[in-house]
Protein backbone atom coordinates (compact mmCIF):
# COMPACT_ATOMS: atom_id res chain seq x y z
CA UNK A 1 0.00 0.00 0.00
CA UNK A 2 1.46 3.53 -0.76
CA UNK A 3 -0.06 6.95 1.02
CA UNK A 4 1.18 10.12 1.47
CA UNK A 5 0.70 12.87 4.73
CA UNK A 6 0.87 17.07 4.03
CA UNK A 7 0.83 17.71 7.87
CA UNK A 8 0.01 21.21 7.21
CA UNK A 9 -3.92 22.33 6.20
CA UNK A 10 -2.60 25.74 5.64
CA UNK A 11 1.01 27.17 5.11
CA UNK A 12 1.30 31.47 5.60
CA UNK A 13 4.36 33.58 4.52
CA UNK A 14 5.19 36.55 3.68
CA UNK A 15 6.14 37.60 0.50
CA UNK A 16 10.09 37.54 -0.44
CA UNK A 17 10.32 35.06 2.27
CA UNK A 18 11.60 31.29 1.64
CA UNK A 19 8.73 29.03 1.49
CA UNK A 20 8.69 25.32 2.44
CA UNK A 21 5.32 22.91 2.23
CA UNK A 22 5.89 19.76 4.12
CA UNK A 23 5.04 16.07 2.15
CA UNK A 24 5.95 12.32 3.67
CA UNK A 25 5.13 9.38 1.86
CA UNK A 26 4.85 5.34 2.52
CA UNK A 27 5.50 2.83 -0.61
CA UNK A 28 6.97 -0.50 -0.99
CA UNK A 29 9.39 -0.10 -3.55
CA UNK A 30 10.94 2.84 -4.86
CA UNK A 31 8.74 5.73 -5.11
CA UNK A 32 8.01 8.23 -7.81
CA UNK A 33 7.28 11.59 -6.37
CA UNK A 34 5.28 14.58 -7.67
CA UNK A 35 3.81 18.16 -6.56
CA UNK A 36 0.52 19.51 -8.18
CA UNK A 37 -0.50 22.90 -7.91
CA UNK A 38 -3.96 23.86 -7.98
CA UNK A 39 -5.20 27.66 -8.49
CA UNK A 40 -8.43 28.90 -7.44
CA UNK A 41 -11.12 27.51 -9.75
CA UNK A 42 -9.38 25.95 -11.98
CA UNK A 43 -7.55 22.54 -12.60
CA UNK A 44 -4.16 20.80 -11.55
CA UNK A 45 -0.99 21.64 -12.69
CA UNK A 46 2.11 19.32 -12.74
CA UNK A 47 5.09 21.29 -11.34
CA UNK A 48 7.81 19.00 -11.02
CA UNK A 49 8.87 15.51 -9.87
CA UNK A 50 11.29 12.85 -8.36
CA UNK A 51 12.13 9.41 -10.22
CA UNK A 52 15.57 8.77 -9.26
CA UNK A 53 19.11 10.67 -9.53
CA UNK A 54 19.85 13.91 -8.05
CA UNK A 55 18.16 14.36 -4.66
CA UNK A 56 17.29 18.33 -5.57
CA UNK A 57 14.60 18.79 -8.30
CA UNK A 58 14.05 21.99 -9.75
CA UNK A 59 10.26 22.34 -11.73
CA UNK A 60 8.57 25.20 -12.96
CA UNK A 61 7.44 28.63 -11.28
CA UNK A 62 10.85 28.84 -9.68
CA UNK A 63 10.06 25.46 -7.42
CA UNK A 64 12.42 22.83 -6.57
CA UNK A 65 12.29 19.85 -4.15
CA UNK A 66 14.46 17.61 -2.48
CA UNK A 67 13.79 13.98 -2.20
CA UNK A 68 14.95 12.58 1.45
CA UNK A 69 14.81 8.71 1.29
CA UNK A 70 15.96 8.57 4.88
CA UNK A 71 12.73 10.75 6.02
CA UNK A 72 10.76 9.74 3.51
CA UNK A 73 10.09 13.19 2.58
CA UNK A 74 9.63 15.10 -0.24
CA UNK A 75 9.15 18.92 0.41
CA UNK A 76 8.60 21.62 -1.70
CA UNK A 77 10.73 24.73 -1.38
CA UNK A 78 10.86 28.39 -3.07
CA UNK A 79 13.64 30.98 -2.58
CA UNK A 80 11.62 34.02 -2.16
CA UNK A 81 7.63 33.41 -2.38
CA UNK A 82 5.39 35.87 -4.41
CA UNK A 83 1.63 36.37 -3.90
CA UNK A 84 0.90 34.77 -6.74
CA UNK A 85 1.90 31.74 -5.64
CA UNK A 86 -0.95 31.26 -3.30
CA UNK A 87 -2.82 28.36 -4.32
CA UNK A 88 -3.38 24.63 -3.29
CA UNK A 89 -0.51 22.42 -3.10
CA UNK A 90 -0.76 18.66 -3.32
CA UNK A 91 2.02 15.64 -3.29
CA UNK A 92 1.84 12.37 -4.85
CA UNK A 93 3.40 9.25 -4.80
CA UNK A 94 3.27 5.89 -6.98
CA UNK A 95 5.56 2.69 -6.49
CA UNK A 96 7.58 2.85 -9.36
CA UNK A 97 5.80 -0.57 -10.67
CA UNK A 98 2.27 0.58 -10.64
CA UNK A 99 1.71 3.17 -13.06
CA UNK A 100 -1.69 3.75 -12.94
CA UNK A 101 -1.59 4.78 -9.42
CA UNK A 102 -0.99 7.21 -7.75
CA UNK A 103 -2.19 8.93 -4.22
CA UNK A 104 -2.61 12.24 -3.41
CA UNK A 105 -2.32 13.81 -0.68
CA UNK A 106 -5.28 16.37 0.85
CA UNK A 107 -3.11 19.20 0.15
CA UNK A 108 -1.99 22.16 1.54
CA UNK A 109 -3.33 25.95 1.24
CA UNK A 110 -0.33 27.91 0.59
CA UNK A 111 -0.96 32.13 1.46
CA UNK A 112 1.59 34.38 0.38
CA UNK A 113 0.78 37.73 1.82
CA UNK A 114 2.06 40.95 0.62
CA UNK B 1 -2.11 23.18 -21.59
CA UNK B 2 -2.27 19.37 -22.47
CA UNK B 3 -5.59 19.30 -24.84
CA UNK B 4 -7.86 17.78 -22.29
CA UNK B 5 -11.38 18.89 -22.13
CA UNK B 6 -14.33 17.86 -20.28
CA UNK B 7 -18.01 17.55 -20.91
CA UNK B 8 -20.18 19.12 -19.11
CA UNK B 9 -18.44 21.74 -16.95
CA UNK B 10 -21.07 22.12 -15.09
CA UNK B 11 -24.32 19.53 -14.20
CA UNK B 12 -27.19 19.32 -11.67
CA UNK B 13 -29.10 16.24 -11.55
CA UNK B 14 -31.54 14.29 -9.53
CA UNK B 15 -30.91 11.65 -6.79
CA UNK B 16 -31.44 8.45 -8.88
CA UNK B 17 -30.53 9.44 -12.19
CA UNK B 18 -27.81 8.36 -14.64
CA UNK B 19 -24.98 10.75 -15.31
CA UNK B 20 -22.10 10.36 -17.63
CA UNK B 21 -19.23 12.36 -17.58
CA UNK B 22 -16.63 12.68 -20.88
CA UNK B 23 -13.18 12.96 -21.05
CA UNK B 24 -11.58 13.80 -24.24
CA UNK B 25 -7.64 14.63 -25.09
CA UNK B 26 -5.91 15.12 -28.15
CA UNK B 27 -2.46 14.39 -26.56
CA UNK B 28 -2.79 10.57 -27.81
CA UNK B 29 -1.77 10.03 -24.58
CA UNK B 30 -1.96 5.96 -23.17
CA UNK B 31 -2.98 6.58 -19.69
CA UNK B 32 -6.60 8.43 -18.76
CA UNK B 33 -7.91 8.72 -15.06
CA UNK B 34 -10.59 9.99 -13.35
CA UNK B 35 -10.49 11.76 -9.61
CA UNK B 36 -13.15 13.14 -7.41
CA UNK B 37 -11.80 16.04 -5.42
CA UNK B 38 -13.76 16.97 -2.12
CA UNK B 39 -12.68 19.11 0.89
CA UNK B 40 -10.57 17.10 3.33
CA UNK B 41 -9.99 14.60 1.29
CA UNK B 42 -7.67 15.73 -1.56
CA UNK B 43 -7.79 14.01 -4.92
CA UNK B 44 -9.21 10.22 -5.18
CA UNK B 45 -8.65 8.21 -7.79
CA UNK B 46 -12.53 6.22 -9.24
CA UNK B 47 -11.20 4.59 -11.79
CA UNK B 48 -8.41 5.13 -14.54
CA UNK B 49 -7.40 2.75 -18.19
CA UNK B 50 -4.00 1.94 -19.30
CA UNK B 51 -5.19 1.77 -22.99
CA UNK B 52 -8.30 1.22 -25.08
CA UNK B 53 -10.96 -1.30 -23.27
CA UNK B 54 -8.31 -1.50 -20.51
CA UNK B 55 -9.68 -0.20 -17.65
CA UNK B 56 -9.09 -0.94 -13.51
CA UNK B 57 -10.67 0.40 -10.54
CA UNK B 58 -9.34 2.51 -7.67
CA UNK B 59 -9.76 3.94 -4.35
CA UNK B 60 -13.32 5.04 -4.84
CA UNK B 61 -14.84 3.48 -7.42
CA UNK B 62 -18.64 1.98 -6.23
CA UNK B 63 -21.19 3.41 -7.65
CA UNK B 64 -19.09 4.48 -11.16
CA UNK B 65 -18.28 2.62 -13.91
CA UNK B 66 -15.86 3.97 -16.96
CA UNK B 67 -15.70 3.36 -20.69
CA UNK B 68 -12.55 3.94 -23.17
CA UNK B 69 -13.53 2.65 -26.77
CA UNK B 70 -11.20 4.93 -28.49
CA UNK B 71 -8.07 6.61 -27.28
CA UNK B 72 -8.84 10.01 -26.96
CA UNK B 73 -12.24 9.52 -24.98
CA UNK B 74 -12.99 8.47 -21.70
CA UNK B 75 -16.40 8.12 -20.51
CA UNK B 76 -17.44 8.14 -16.44
CA UNK B 77 -21.18 6.84 -15.22
CA UNK B 78 -22.61 7.11 -12.15
CA UNK B 79 -25.01 4.59 -12.73
CA UNK B 80 -27.97 6.14 -10.45
CA UNK B 81 -26.32 9.40 -8.63
CA UNK B 82 -26.64 10.03 -4.99
CA UNK B 83 -25.92 13.12 -3.04
CA UNK B 84 -22.81 11.49 -1.90
CA UNK B 85 -21.46 11.65 -5.21
CA UNK B 86 -21.82 15.53 -5.03
CA UNK B 87 -17.95 16.58 -6.13
CA UNK B 88 -15.77 18.12 -8.63
CA UNK B 89 -14.25 15.21 -10.96
CA UNK B 90 -11.25 15.90 -12.82
CA UNK B 91 -9.59 13.62 -15.84
CA UNK B 92 -5.90 13.12 -16.46
CA UNK B 93 -3.84 11.89 -18.52
CA UNK B 94 -0.77 10.68 -18.66
CA UNK B 95 2.22 9.01 -21.01
CA UNK B 96 3.29 5.63 -20.81
CA UNK B 97 6.82 6.79 -20.55
CA UNK B 98 8.86 8.79 -18.06
CA UNK B 99 7.13 9.35 -14.72
CA UNK B 100 3.83 9.17 -15.57
CA UNK B 101 3.31 12.45 -14.49
CA UNK B 102 -0.71 13.39 -14.91
CA UNK B 103 -2.22 16.38 -16.80
CA UNK B 104 -5.63 17.48 -15.86
CA UNK B 105 -8.33 18.75 -17.57
CA UNK B 106 -10.53 21.66 -16.39
CA UNK B 107 -12.85 19.78 -14.09
CA UNK B 108 -16.76 18.86 -13.74
CA UNK B 109 -18.62 20.15 -10.77
CA UNK B 110 -21.74 18.22 -10.22
CA UNK B 111 -24.31 18.77 -7.93
CA UNK B 112 -26.71 15.65 -7.11
CA UNK B 113 -29.83 17.13 -5.42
Amino acid sequence: AQSVAQPEDQVNVAEGNPLTVKCTYSVSGNPYLFWYVQYPNRGLQFLLKYITGDNLVKGSYGFEAEFNKSQTSFHLKKPSALVSDSALYFCAVREDTNAGKSTFGDGTTLTVKP
Amino acid sequence: DAGITQSPRHKVTETGTPVTLRCHQTENHRYMYWYRQDPGHGLRLIHYSYGVKDTDKGEVSDGYSVSRSKTEDFLLTLESATSSQTSVYFCAISESTGGYEQYFGPGTRLTVT
